[in-house]
């Protein structure tokens, strides 16, 4: 157990929907990554964020977006689904700004299912 | 852009040495990650590696670098059936830009 919680761990939803996901960090942890994982696509960067400020995008969407509250757990909203975006998504945390020692610690993920 | 290659399958037997590689083409990567996934659960840090090393050795598990030709290899000696799993190989460039980017993963398959 890695100490990242993600809920929900199942989300199963229609084309042009919206969903929301949520990701707790390790405790102590201020920064929070979201990963896409698909299987034509690998697993892929989408944002980061460091002590509830947007620290690094990667290949994120327009239709998605992310925040991070006070209490540092993040949600990643994504809006107007389309098939392809099923996918697990992994949130992550470290302690820092991320980077080299400061290693990255995954959650069990949130499978997401599009019909 | 940046890459990281992996193949995708390792067919190994019980007890053998498994070594699994992986190619990167960022010469800016400091740090370089293997992860292991197991069915229906998240990714595991195994061990890094820093770019200014050449190898790292943690109990069964040996990380093996050559920044000349950027090739990381991983080896995992006296594999045992709970090895079986997707080992990914990912690099950071360190200092801050903070996502990583991975392999697509090399699934590790144990011969009884």
């Amino acid at each position: 157990d890695s100490g990242v919680t993600q809920t929900p761990k199942h989300l199963i939803t229609a084309t042009g929907q919206r969903v929301t996901l949520r990701c707790s960090p390790r405790s102590g942890d201020l920064s929070v990554y979201w990963y896409q994982q698909s299987l034509d696509q690998g697993l892929q960067f989408l944002i980061q964020y460091y002590n509830g400020e947007e620290r690094a995008k990667g290949n994120i969407l327009e239709r998605f977006s992310a925040q991070q509250f006070p209490d540092l757990h993040s949600e990643l909203n994504l809006s107007s689904l389309e098939l392809g975006d099923s996918a697990l998504y992994f949130c992550a945390s470290s302690v820092r700004t991320g980077g080299g020692t400061d290693t990255q610690y995954f959650g069990p993920g949130t499978r997401l299912t599009v019909l | 852009g940046e890459d990281v290659e992996q193949s995708l399958f390792l067919s190994v037997r019980e007890g053998d040495s498994s070594v699994i590689n992986c190619t990167y083409t960022d010469s800016s990567s400091t740090y370089l990650y293997w992860y292991k996934q197991e069915p229906g659960a998240g990714l595991q840090l195994l061990t890094y590696i820093f770019s200014n090393m050449d190898m790292k050795q943690d109990q069964r598990l040996t990380v093996l670098l050559n920044k000349k030709d950027k090739h990381l290899s991983l080896r995992i000696a006296d594999t045992q059936t709970g090895d079986s799993a997707i080992y990914f190989c990912a690099e950071g460039s360190g200092g801050g830009a903070d996502g990583l980017t991975f392999g697509k993963g090399t699934h590790l398959i144990i011969q009884p």
